[in-house]
């Protein structure tokens, strides 16, 4: 069974602008959840969503923004790119929404801004 | 506010050494922990998810437990060998995981 996928898996922005990362669950996977993680900060946690609706957000400012598709597949964006916002950005899926359910991670994308 | 606090920060230890990991939380109220691990660069590898009704899950070397009144957990690794090297992150399920800072550890050949 093929793990998480994400793309692209790396990129550069200049500030100001605005990027979407992609990330498709493992096979039967339906919830979904994104993560940044800088070295300053560790990993934090964005969203998740379940069912194309986020169920959970982290503490973000709008610019951060999600959604989820029928098939599963997520796609992250961020607008107004910040200096600040250089990060991999690290999504997860699991079985279902809930607490109980074990979380895969995806090799993550690499975002650097300029 | 949870709060997930990893120690130690880094570790080196000669092939073939058993060790201990640390983790401990502020709130006893989670869901679940789990372990994992991230090689330099790369994404994260779950190791081991304890529910929070059990007291240890075991997988091969690794050996997790949980502690709830404490708030501690710990991942026991027997027999390390270099390949075992690598970030080893904590994280408590409540809103989305909450995340230690991680321990670097290093097996020496």
């Amino acid at each position: 069974k093929a793990g998480v996928t994400q793309t692209p898996r790396y990129l550069i922005k200049t500030r100001g602008q605005q990027v979407t990362l992609s990330c498709s669950p493992i096979s039967g996977h339906r919830s979904v959840s994104w993560y940044q993680q800088t070295p300053g900060q560790g990993l934090q946690f964005l969203f998740e969503y379940f069912s194309e609706t986020q169920r959970n957000k982290g503490n973000f400012p709008g610019r951060f923004s999600g959604r989820q598709f029928s098939n599963s597949r997520s796609e992250m964006n961020v607008s107004t790119l910040e200096l600040g916002d250089s990060a991999l950005y690290l999504c997860a899926s699991s079985q279902l929404y809930g607490t109980i359910y074990e979380q895969y991670f995806g090799p993550g994308t690499r975002l650097t801004v300029t | 506010k949870q709060e997930v606090t990893q120690i130690p920060a880094a570790l080196s230890v000669p092939e073939g050494e058993n060790l201990v990991l640390n983790c401990s939380f502020t709130d006893s109220a989670i869901y679940n922990l789990q372990w994992f691990r991230q090689d330099p660069g790369k994404g994260l590898t779950s190791l081991l998810l304890i529910q929070s009704s059990q007291r240890e899950q075991t997988s091969g070397r690794l050996n997790a437990s949980l502690d709830k009144s404490s708030g501690r957990s710990t991942l026991y690794i027997a027999a390390s060998q270099p390949g075992d090297s690598a970030t080893y992150l904590c994280a408590l399920q409540t809103v989305g995981l909450v995340f230690g800072a991680g321990t670097i550890l290093r097996v020496k050949s």
